[in-house]
């Protein structure tokens, strides 16, 4: 149990366009979802909570305008990428908090975006 | 502030057991000790977690010292696929604050 499905898993696109990706819990709700991003060498740096059918939460120095989160669903949070620079070249990584007991966190599989 | 510290890497044989240490001097009480892994190019995964008695599952087992201001992640018989990086992180379930906050974490490396 406890599935967090990541869609894509790798991307390649065009600097100044978007992509979005998908954070699907499978078998569980999920009323909190965090996005990450993770640079080579180094540990996941938290971007945002999102939460089910309210704004997300952005931590400081995350553009909340260039990362866009929509939370939707109990199931499902995406995060768009906006106008894409080869910066935001990364590895990104949605985790689901499960609403009950001291279990915590599942995480996707991870995307990596590549912007040329 | 780091809650949690780590050696960045270590060595171990294949089939020998993998102990990997963290301190968390300043944990609280509510507070309980979270180890995952992540291989590289994947997803973090859940290994184990405790909040004062040791725990064993499928995976490995936690050794949570009595004053809780450390604690020993074991992987009993190391295999090639061990080789990850390995965060503890230390956290307060249904306390208010849900972030999960990683570290730099021990990078492990399983030697043939």
């Amino acid at each position: 149990g406890a599935v967090v499905s990541q869609h894509p898993s790798w991307v390649i696109c065009k600097s100044g366009t978007s992509v979005k990706i998908e954070c699907r819990s499978l078998d569980f709700q999920a009323t909190t979802m965090f996005w990450y991003r993770q640079f080579p060498k180094q540990s996941l740096m938290l971007m945002a909570t999102s939460n089910e059918g309210s704004k997300a939460t952005y931590e400081q120095g995350v553009e909340k305008d260039k990362f866009l989160i929509n939370h939707a669903s109990l199931t499902l949070s995406t995060l768009t990428v906006t106008s894409a620079h080869p910066e935001d070249s990364s590895f990104y990584i949605c985790s689901a908090l499960r609403d009950t007991g001291t279990y915590g966190y599942t995480f996707g599989s991870g995307t990596r975006l590549t912007v040329v | 502030d780091a809650k949690t510290t780590q050696p960045p890497s270590m060595d171990c044989a294949e089939g020998r057991a993998a102990n990997l240490p963290c301190n968390h001097s300043t944990i609280s009480g509510n507070e309980y000790v979270y180890w995952y892994r992540q291989i590289h190019s994947q997803g973090p995964q859940y290994i184990i977690h405790g909040l004062k008695n040791n725990e064993t599952n499928e995976m490995a087992s936690l050794i949570i010292t009595e004053d809780r201001k450390s604690s020993t992640l074991i992987l009993p018989h190391a295999t090639l696929r061990d080789t990850a990086v390995y965060y503890c992180i230390v956290r307060a379930p249904n306390a208010g604050n849900e972030k999960l906050t990683f570290g730099t974490g021990t990078r492990l490396t399983i030697i043939p």
